[in-house]
């Protein structure tokens, strides 16, 4: 399998439930990234991981929760949720963290919070 | 404050003919710049980039201008094929937000047979 992979493609939940989202990149990427879609807006970055550390959190709520074990694997932690959350949730690699190294996408989670 | 505006939300135009996709930007520092094509239910797809030393960067049918003094760039598409159908992103990378890209709100293009 090449290039991102994000489970699950769809995602309904409840205000109360805890999901996450996973992201795999087989790229051998060195950083990765997690944006959101809304409608009508631009691609919002949330998160940044560079050699799996964190180095940006783009003033996200702490309802979302990244990790990041290794290069290859993103997820996000998602709980206590509002319905506006309710988004295109795509994960993004890239060779390098800087923003001339193209970003390769994977095909995103809809997410649907009731 | 929205630094890389796409004003245009959407685009529809005839197979064969030319597809121009229009993006400005605010931020004079911004050196780099890219094109993203997104169809529905996939994620963006890189398409093009150009850098701020060169007014013209040309791949196949797609050629992206840059016109500095204006801070206005597009995407020129020709000839346009039904299979171009989707939304377009320009992006530039901020250096004094830590190089992340910034988004414009993208265009819909339609290419009709």
């Amino acid at each position: 399998e090449t290039g991102v992979t994000q489970t699950p493609r769809h995602l309904v939940m409840g205000m109360t439930n805890k999901k996450s989202l996973k992201c795999e990149q087989h790229l051998g990427h060195n950083a990765m990234y997690w944006y959101k879609q809304s409608a009508k807006k631009p691609l919002e970055l949330m998160f940044v991981y560079n050699f799996k550390e964190q180095t940006e959190n783009n003033s996200v709520p702490s309802r979302f929760s990244p990790e990041c074990p290794n290069s290859s694997h993103l997820f996000l932690h998602l709980h206590t949720l509002q319905p506006e959350d309710s988004a295109l949730y795509l994960c993004a690699s890239s060779q390098e963290a800087v923003g001339f190294s193209p970003l390769h996408f994977g095909n995103g989670t809809r997410l649907t919070v009731t | 404050d929205q630094q890389v505006k796409q004003n245009s939300p959407s685009l529809s135009v005839q197979e064969g003919r030319i597809s121009i996709l229009n993006c400005d930007y605010t931020n004079s520092m911004f050196d780099y710049f890219l094109w993203y094509k997104k169809y529905p239910a996939e994620g963006p797809t890189f398409l093009i980039s150009i850098s701020s030393i060169k007014d013209k960067n040309e791949d196949g049918r797609f050629t992206v201008f840059l016109n500095k003094s204006a801070k206005h760039l597009s995407l020129h598409i020709v000839p346009s094929q039904p299979g171009d159908s989707a939304v377009y992103f320009c992006a530039a990378p901020s250096y004094n937000q830590g190089g992340k890209l910034i988004f414009g709100q993208g265009t819909e293009l339609s290419v009709k047979p």
